[in-house]
């Protein structure tokens, strides 16, 4: 089955510095990488995907890079804000299971102001 | 504002208690789901259901009974549970079922912390 591993487990930054969260995934079948974001106490919340179908996708301060090949795939958060301090996990799914959808064990960002 | 709600927020109960957590989505989503989530841990997924019915049940204990009344309402029916059941349970949809070909995203919605005395 499908085995999403994460790192750092921890990550501290300074304000206005990129934070990288990387994934790697062992099943090549997998085609749906989703990321959320979890604030302490509440829920997690999708903040970007992407589809094996494309290397690259950004929104606003956030991107996400695929690559296929080695199977990884990484969060890049710019001019970071203490607004992002919180858990963030990558997961990772194939076509027609989206209830396997296997999480990786997590990042906690930490920015300082 | 979060798109699928849930309650109670939070609910204590001994071991001998039954009770249940509801959830509740007015998108139109067709799949719904139950996970748990542990302190410091990703979320585990519990149950599926797809078009009101049930499609994955991950080895979860008899004592966790789900139940999808409509396609908009889930409850998770607790009986007889102990200590190590503490934790947040999540419910989530998603537009498409497990089993379509397209992957479409989860919502989550805020939980309920239960604590199991």
């Amino acid at each position: 089955g499908e085995n999403v591993e994460q790192h750092p487990s921890t990550l501290s930054v300074q304000e206005g510095d990129s934070a990288v969260i990387k994934c790697t995934y062992s099943d090549s079948a997998s085609n749906y990488f989703p990321w959320y974001k979890q604030e302490l106490g509440k829920r997690p919340q999708l903040i970007i995907d992407i589809r094996s179908n494309v290397g690259e996708k950004k929104d606003q301060r956030i991107a996400v890079t695929l690559n296929k090949t080695a199977k990884h795939f990484s969060l890049h958060i710019t001019e970071t804000q203490p607004e992002d301090s919180a858990v963030y996990f990558c997961a990772a799914s194939s076509r027609g299971s989206q209830g396997n959808l296997i999480f990786g064990k997590g990042t906690k960002l930490s920015v300082k102001p | 504002d979060t798109e699928v709600t849930q309650t109670p927020k939070h609910l204590v109960m001994g071991m001998t208690n039954k009770k249940s957590l509801k959830c509740e989505q007015h998108m139109g989503h067709r799949a719904m789901y139950w996970y748990k989530q542990k302190a410091k841990k990703p979320p585990e997924l519990m149950f599926v259901y797809s078009y009101e019915k049930l499609s994955i049940n991950e080895s979860v204990p008899s004592r966790f009974s789900p139940e999808c009344p409509n396609s908009s309402l889930l409850n998770l029916h607790l009986h007889a549970l102990q200590p190590e059941d503490s934790a947040l349970y999540l419910c989530a949809s998603s537009q498409e079922g497990p089993h379509s070909s397209y992957n479409s995203p989860l919502h989550f919605g805020n939980g309920t912390r239960l604590t199991v005395t």
